[in-house]
């Protein structure tokens, strides 16, 4: 299907455990985004990329990993999750300076 | 102070009427801005971008950017129980970043 997927779509894990969420983009678009959401902080981009093989920090970076190997993909690793990672993550998609294409989403539960 | 601030509400309007979301921004070097809509657990969708001053036009909806005052707002006309929604400001900063700054976002309630 065209589009953009994420999965898992939920996702329980423990503290200290390497957790990988997956995103999918079918566009072939240039530009992807990964965001968390939180009440009372609205969405905030954690990583984004340009291009394959590019990547750069957003503004909450930190204990997250990403690659873009292929433009199509864009995983984002917890090395080591903490409960305050516990969010619901977005993946987005954009060709444009305009608009964000974003995914279901995942919803993390760390205990 | 958050860069891009709205009221959570909720803000209720009865159907058919005008609701009024609004939207500060602190960096003056915002060039872009962005309504999304929001359906409880669902994704953000766009509803429209403006980035010159003054109104932008789409259907139901009307954009409005005051640069002077870093004020961005939306207008819903003849308003329904579907909009009913959290409606997501965001700023993208200068050109040559990807960096897109979301307000925590109103929600709306239209009342049959």
């Amino acid at each position: 299907d065209a589009g953009i997927t994420q999965s898992p779509r939920y996702k329980i894990t423990e503290t200290g455990r390497q957790v990988t969420l997956m995103c999918h983009q079918t566009w072939s678009h240039s530009y992807m985004f990964w965001y968390r959401q939180d009440l009372g902080h609205g969405l905030r981009l954690i990583y984004y990329s340009a291009a394959a093989d590019i990547t750069d920090k957003g503004e909450v970076p930190d204990g997250y990993v990403v690659s873009r190997s292929k433009t199509e993909n864009f995983p984002l690793t917890l090395e080591s999750a903490t409960r305050s990672q516990t969010s619901v993550y977005f993946c987005a998609s954009s060709e444009t300076n305009n608009e964000q294409f974003f995914g279901p989403g995942t919803r993390l539960t760390v205990l | 102070q958050k860069e891009v601030e709205q009221n959570s509400g909720p803000l209720s309007v009865p159907e058919g009427a005008i609701a009024s979301l609004n939207c500060t921004y602190s960096d003056r070097g915002s060039q872009s801005f962005f309504w999304y809509r929001q359906y409880s657990g669902k994704s953000p969708e766009l509803i429209m971008f403006i980035y010159s001053n003054g109104d932008k036009e789409d259907g139901r909806f009307t954009a409005q950017l005051n640069k002077a005052s870093q004020y961005v707002s939306l207008l819903i006309r003849d308003s329904q129980p579907s909009d009913s929604a959290t409606y997501l400001c965001a700023a993208k900063r200068p050109s040559g970043t990807y960096k897109y700054i979301f307000g925590t976002g109103t929600r709306l309630k239209v009342l049959a």
